[in-house]
This record gives structure tokens, C-alpha cells and sequence, in this order.
């Protein structure tokens, strides 16, 4: 069965620290995809990234960077130089590959608390 | 181009009451898929919907049942409501073949 672990709850740090938001997931998919989306206060799900089973290049988007291992089946979020403004609940998903279904199975999420 | 909108936005109802909730996605996008949200749960897939039929189904109770017309909007529905249907009900909509979604800011459902 698919499943999506973030073994941190809550994470509180202060501003211009660097933090990792880990993802573990397990499927028998041989193609699957990894997402993280950010929800902030107002509650709308923003997406950040999308990764395929195929792609382990690490990538970086300004401060945000994302590590994919998959003889680890993990998929690490790390913000570097945090700022208040990134306060928010970050959840990591995974959806199958298997025609037109894009179901989305997620973790429950990490709250992350910058502090000024 | 406007974002996914959900209306309500709040609603609160009593226990055997039912309620429908309205989703409009992004112009162009033809998949809409719902999701429950709920602090012990997280977030639970609930259906998706494209070009007015339902695709693909999450493990939740025939009272929760939900339709596509014909301009993509989307409406779910649960009936007899129950005080563990309180949750934040997500909608995402999407391009066909495309994995990214895109939500909407919900609606917060509180029953009493």
C-alpha cells in the first residue's frame, strides 16, 4: 500500500536558520510521482514541487531545495535562511502512475514556525 | 486567470442535516478532485471528477457523493450528517494529463 510519512509534527526555529522537513514514502509503483505543498494560515494548498520516480537530480529553487533518494524512498525539504514568512504547515504527497488516476496520498504534514 | 473558488466559504449544520459544496476550477481545467481535511485524519482524497464522470473514488461512506457539469464546476454532497464530517473540504482542479493540482481555499464544514 502507498503511504507517506513526515516523522516531524512541529518545527519551530528562528529567522535565517536553515531547516530540513523530511518525507518518507513507501509504494510497489515502479513510476509515481513526489510533491510538497505549502499551506499557509488561509488554509489554500500552494504547490511547490513535483518529482518523478525517474529524476533523483536534487533541485533548488532559490532557498528552497529538495533531495530525492530513492534507495532511501525519502524526499527531503530543506529551506535555507528561513524567514517568518515561511511559516506554514508543509505537507509531502505521492500520487501512482497508473493511467489517468492522480490520486494523491498524503503525509500529515509539518508545522513549521519561524520565529523573528 | 482567477484561481480554483469554493463557496461557502464557512458552514455550520447539525447532526442529520445535509450539505452541498460548490467548486469552480480554473478556466481550461477539466479535473476536479475533493479532499477532507481533518487535524487526526489529514488529508483524505474523496473523488475525482472529469468531464462529468467520476474517475477515481477514496474509501469514505456512499453518504458523501459529489457531480461535474458540464462547465467543469463541481458540487459535492453529504448526506445525514455526522459530527466527525467537520473538517476543511479541499477542492483541486487540473489540466487533463497533468499531475499538478491546484486548490481552492476550501470550505470549513462544522457540524454540530
Amino acid at each position: 500500500a502507498q503511504k507517506v510519512t513526515q516523522a516531524q509534527t512541529e518545527i519551530s526555529v528562528v529567522e535565517k536558520e536553515d531547516v530540513t522537513l523530511d518525507c518518507v514514502y513507501e509504494t510497489r509503483d515502479t513510476t509515481y510521482y513526489l510533491f510538497w505543498y505549502k499551506q499557509p494560515p488561509s488554509g489554500e494548498l500552494v504547490f511547490l514541487i513535483r518529482r518523478n520516480s525517474f529524476d533523483e537530480q536534487n533541485e533548488i529553487s532559490g532557498r528552497y531545495s529538495w533531495n530525492f533518494q530513492k534507495s532511501t524512498s525519502s524526499f527531503n525539504f530543506t529551506i535555507t535562511a528561513s524567514q517568518v514568512v515561511d511559516s506554514a504547515v508543509y505537507f509531502c504527497a505521492l500520487s501512482e502512475n497508473a493511467g489517468n488516476n492522480r490520486k494523491l496520498i498524503w503525509g500529515l504534514g509539518t508545522s513549521l514556525a519561524v520565529n523573528p | 486567470k482567477a484561481g480554483v473558488t469554493q463557496t461557502p466559504r464557512y458552514l455550520i449544520k447539525t447532526r442529520g442535516q445535509q450539505v452541498t459544496l460548490s467548486c469552480s476550477p480554473i478556466s481550461g481545467h477539466r479535473s476536479v478532485s475533493w479532499y477532507q481535511q481533518t487535524p487526526g485524519q489529514g488529508l483524505q482524497f474523496l473523488f475525482e471528477y472529469f468531464s462529468e464522470t467520476q474517475r477515481n473514488k477514496g474509501n469514505f461512506p456512499g453518504r458523501f457523493s459529489g457531480r461535474q457539469f458540464s462547465n467543469s464546476r463541481s458540487e459535492m454532497n453529504v448526506s445525514t450528517l455526522e459530527l466527525g464530517d467537520s473538517a476543511l473540504y479541499l477542492c483541486a482542479s487540473r489540466l487533463a494529463g497533468d499531475y499538478e493540482q491546484f486548490f481552492g481555499p476550501g470550505t470549513r464544514l462544522t457540524v454540530l
